[in-house]
């Protein structure tokens, strides 16, 4: 059982075009996070969702925009992809916010 | 602010040989957390550790250990016996009680195991 798993892995698309992202956690985990690894692997916080409530939204353009259905997901929707969104976008859940995290596998985005 | 520095952005060793990951925080905070993740070339991210700032002692998993010292705001990773499965980018991380508790990570070492 997978326990972060987002889809799809790989996400190759046009400038202008909107895409989502999807991601899903089996464990329980009260709080969920979107991180962004540029290609230089530095790993940059997005957003942050605690029982369903937005608790952290870093300084990203409006372009971006979370949606957590219920406590185990957490989509992330993008519109007007630029080239420089280009990056690899993880997922991760933690139990509560002192712990570590579980990372899914990453969602490599590519603007073309 | 809190700041990670991993000042070893690669490090290359021979199989076998013991090597050690630099880590040194800022915070000015008394309460905090220390994580160390593995990001092997298959690009997960996987959670190694987490150590909270009123606990020194040091750790002990099978060829990993962790050494932390307050005095001098260091967090070190050392793998003893590399292997070439050891082989990736180890990041540190640092999370303060309170506020945001979002993590601020290092920018990674990334270490090649030779066979």
């Amino acid at each position: 059982d997978t326990a972060v798993s987002q889809t799809p892995k790989y996400l190759v698309t046009q400038m202008g075009n909107d895409k989502s992202i999807k991601c899903e956690q089996n464990l329980g985990h009260d709080t969920m996070y979107w991180y962004k690894q540029d290609s230089k692997k530095f790993l940059k916080i997005m957003f942050s969702y605690n029982n369903k409530e937005l608790i952290i939204n870093e300084t990203v353009p409006n372009r971006f925009s979370p949606k957590s259905p219920d406590k185990a997901h957490l989509n992330l929707h993008i519109n007007s992809l630029e080239l420089g969104d280009s990056a690899v976008y993880f997922c991760a859940s933690s139990q509560n916010r002192q712990h570590g995290y579980t990372f899914g596998s990453g969602t490599r985005l590519t603007v073309v | 602010a809190q700041k990670v520095t991993q000042a070893q952005t690669e490090i290359s060793v021979v199989e076998k040989e013991d090597v050690t990951l630099d880590c040194v925080y800022e915070t000015r905070d008394t309460t905090y957390y220390l994580f160390w993740y593995k990001q092997p070339p298959s690009g997960e991210l996987v959670f190694l550790i987490r150590r909270n700032s009123f606990d020194e002692q040091n750790e002990i998993s099978g060829r990993y250990s962790w050494n932390f010292q307050k005095s001098t705001s260091s967090f070190n990773f050392t793998i003893t016996a590399s292997q070439v499965v050891d082989s990736a980018v180890y990041f540190c991380a640092l999370q303060v009680s309170g506020g945001s508790y979002i993590p601020t990570f290092g920018r990674g070492t990334s270490l090649i195991v030779h066979p």
